[in-house]
């Protein structure tokens, strides 16, 4: 079974202390790596797609990059608004494998 | 609406009662997945929809478990004689996927306890 696995599972950060999160996978060949934003009782918000090594994408305070087995999600300078759960999924190599493999999420807290 | 939703936002049934939850994907998304989320775990794939092309249902956990999707738009999941462990947020979720791998986009998800 193809494995996602999200470090830490939380994380407290002050305001403007900067820091990673991980998000390491089993498979090889994969189709696509995807971050998204969960806030309580809301639906995961798409965030970045990375399809190979190498690639990095940044939005705001954001940026992740890819490696051959594992992408981070680096955060800079955070404020209280980014305080959420953070989900890692990639899409299996193997053609008509349609859905996405989740990692149970790293919890994020920026205290003001 | 540009996003995807869901109805109802909660649910609260008893156990063995049948339950309907809908979902209205993104106009002009042509995939349509289906997800569960519950406490503590990662989320789950139950069922897609491509097109007029056979769903998906290698995630479905049960045979109580059924989808459909009407007209390649709206979609309807069906749990049938609830149990307590169904109790979990359901999420849809649509892409466009004419091409390539496209993100997913999630609408707010239904609320499901199942007493």
């Amino acid at each position: 079974e193809d494995q996602v696995t999200q470090s830490p599972e939380a994380l407290r950060l002050q305001e403007g202390e900067s820091s990673s999160l991980n998000c390491s996978y089993t498979v090889s060949g994969l189709r696509g790596l995807f971050w998204y934003r969960q806030d309580p009782g809301k639906g995961p918000e798409f965030l970045f797609t990375l399809y190979s090594a190498g690639e990095e994408k940044e939005k705001e305070r954001l940026k992740a990059t890819l490696t051959k087995k594992e992408s981070f999600l680096h955060i800079t300078a955070p404020k209280p608004e980014d305080s959420a759960t953070y989900l890692c999924a990639v899409r299996p190599p193997a053609e008509g494998a349609n859905n996405l493999f989740f990692g149970t999420g790293t919890r994020l807290t920026v205290i003001p | 609406g540009a996003g995807v939703s869901q109805s109802p936002s909660n649910k609260v049934t008893e156990k063995g009662k049948d339950v309907e939850l809908r979902c209205d994907p993104i106009s002009g998304h042509t995939a349509l997945y289906w997800y569960r989320q519950s406490l503590g775990q990662g989320l789950e794939f139950l069922i897609y929809f491509q097109g007029n092309s056979a769903p998906d249902k290698s995630g479905l956990p049960s045979d109580r478990f059924s989808a459909e999707r009407t007209g390649g738009s709206v979609s309807t999941l069906t749990i049938q004689r609830t149990q307590q462990e169904d109790s979990a947020v359901y999420l849809c979720a649509s892409s466009l996927e004419t091409s390539g791998v496209r993100a997913q986009y999630f609408g707010p998800g239904t609320r499901l306890l199942v007493l």
